[in-house]
């Protein structure tokens, strides 16, 4: 299994500014996967971090909204752009440890963004 | 597109049984998961089902059918800390697609 811890695990923001979250695992991993949960609803993959390789981002989900890193094959930040209401959601990340997405997914504890 | 249906919601008494149907999109299918997801937590694995069938893992059970598109997670004897959403998620052609959860009230 994998232990994945995220920083910051909440935050309120104001609009118009940037968040990066950090996403550490406790052993190396081929894939990250970072997910969008807004209230009520279930989750939305919003992008793959592949270290060494650019993030491939989902329908919807565009690289100057949501920068990604993947510097190594243990760590991954998103960065949420130029923050709106609209972006209040719980953000996850999710690992796979051997790079098949049949594999079991381990989630992060997530971090609670709240933009005013 | 591809879609996951589930419902939204459902109750049940403790001791009782409940059965969560998923149906999904059957083009492109390679697997269909279960996760358990308790409020203000991040989701835990429950059960991931590739071929025809039940498979059991104590008192959760996980069906799948393939020609039909469809699948159930079945709990026995409910608990209280049972009272969750709970996931299907299918795996179809290197996506992995989300239902919109199906919250579970256990009552006692």
């Amino acid at each position: 299994s994998a232990v994945i811890s995220q920083k910051p695990s909440r935050d309120i923001c104001q609009r118009g500014t940037s968040l990066t979250i950090q996403c550490q695992v406790d052993s190396q991993v081929t894939m990250m996967f970072w997910y969008r949960q807004q209230p009520g609803q279930s989750l939305t993959l919003i992008a793959t971090a592949n270290q060494g390789s650019e993030a491939t981002y989902e329908s919807g989900f565009v690289i100057d909204k949501f920068p990604i890193s993947r510097p190594n094959l243990t760590f991954s930040t998103l960065t949420v752009s130029n923050m709106s209401p609209e972006d209040s959601s719980i953000y996850l990340c999710s690992v796979d440890q051997t790079g098949r997405p049949t594999d079991t997914q381990y989630f992060g504890p997530g971090t609670r963004l709240t933009v005013l | 597109g591809q879609n996951i249906d589930q419902p939204t919601e459902m109750t049940a008494t403790e001791g009782a049984i409940v059965q969560i149907n998923c149906t999904y999109q059957t083009s492109g299918f390679n697997g269909l998961f279960w996760y358990q997801q308790h409020a203000g937590e991040a989701p835990t694995f429950l059960s991931y089902n590739v071929l025809d069938g039940l498979e059991e893992k104590g008192r959760f059970s996980s069906f799948l059918s393939r020609s039909k598109g469809y699948s159930y997670l079945l709990l026995k004897e409910l608990q209280m800390k049972d009272s969750a959403s709970y996931l299907c998620r299918s795996y179809n052609t290197d996506k992995l697609i989300f239902g919109t959860g199906t919250r579970l009230q256990v009552f006692p």
